[in-house]
């Protein structure tokens, strides 16, 4: 199975901060990976797909980058509502496998 | 509207068995993979298993391969988890979700396995 490595496991930001999480895989995945922001109570939600295109609805303060095993998350300038776990997505093979996961906490 | 709704879950005894549902409405399974991703209390989410779009490939998580199966009805537009030999581990939220990487999922169902 490939597995996900993410990181930091948790971070304290300030509303106007950027911020960024890295994923990454043990081996070479292409672009085959997805960002999550996930809500307590709330299924995950689809933010980036092939690593880097921008889910319709999503704001365009969230972006995404990387290729191969190394891949990054970018929130540019955190809003109140992007308090939240993130997590990253492997679907080059199956079984699928999550990061982690990063939760986003208030400074 | 593009949406899943899971059901079935409950509170089940250590070693039994239940199937969850997954209905599909505004859209259908054929040319779509179909999964169902699991989160225990205050863990990751887990890929516990899934159709491939081309609906001949099924695919298992080594943790439930083998006690948890997965099939479809079609004509229900209906994916379901059926669950056996459950433990502890097994305990969380279980969504199921559509495409790789998901893109839309359902609001989750409880599975809660204690005596």
């Amino acid at each position: 199975d490939i597995q996900m490595t993410q990181s930091p496991s948790s971070l304290s930001a300030s509303v106007g901060d950027r911020v960024t999480i890295t994923c990454r895989a043990s081996q070479d995945i292409r672009n085959d990976l997805g960002w999550y922001q996930e809500k307590p109570g709330k299924a995950p939600k689809r933010l980036i797909y092939t690593a880097s295109s921008l889910q319709s609805g999503v704001p365009s303060r969230f972006s995404g980058s990387g290729s191969g095993t190394e891949f990054t998350l970018t929130i540019s300038s955190l809003q109140p509502e992007d308090f939240a776990t993130y997590y990253c997505l492997q679907h080059h093979s199956y079984p699928l496998t999550f990061g982690g996961g990063t939760k986003v906490e208030i400074k | 509207e593009v949406q899943l709704v899971e059901s079935g879950g409950g509170l089940v005894q250590p070693g039994g068995s239940l199937r969850l549902s997954c209905v599909a409405s505004g859209f259908t399974f054929s040319g779509n993979s179909i999964h169902w991703v699991r989160q225990a209390p205050g863990k990751r989410l887990e890929y516990v298993s899934g159709f491939s779009s081309s609906g001949d490939g099924t695919y298992y998580a080594d943790s439930v391969k083998g006690r948890f199966t997965i099939s479809a009805d079609n004509s229900k537009n209906t994916v379901y988890l059926q669950m056996g030999s459950l433990r502890g581990d097994d305990m969380a939220v279980y969504y199921c979700a559509r495409g790789v990487p998901p893109d839309v999922w359902g609001q989750g169902t409880t599975v809660t396995v204690s005596s």
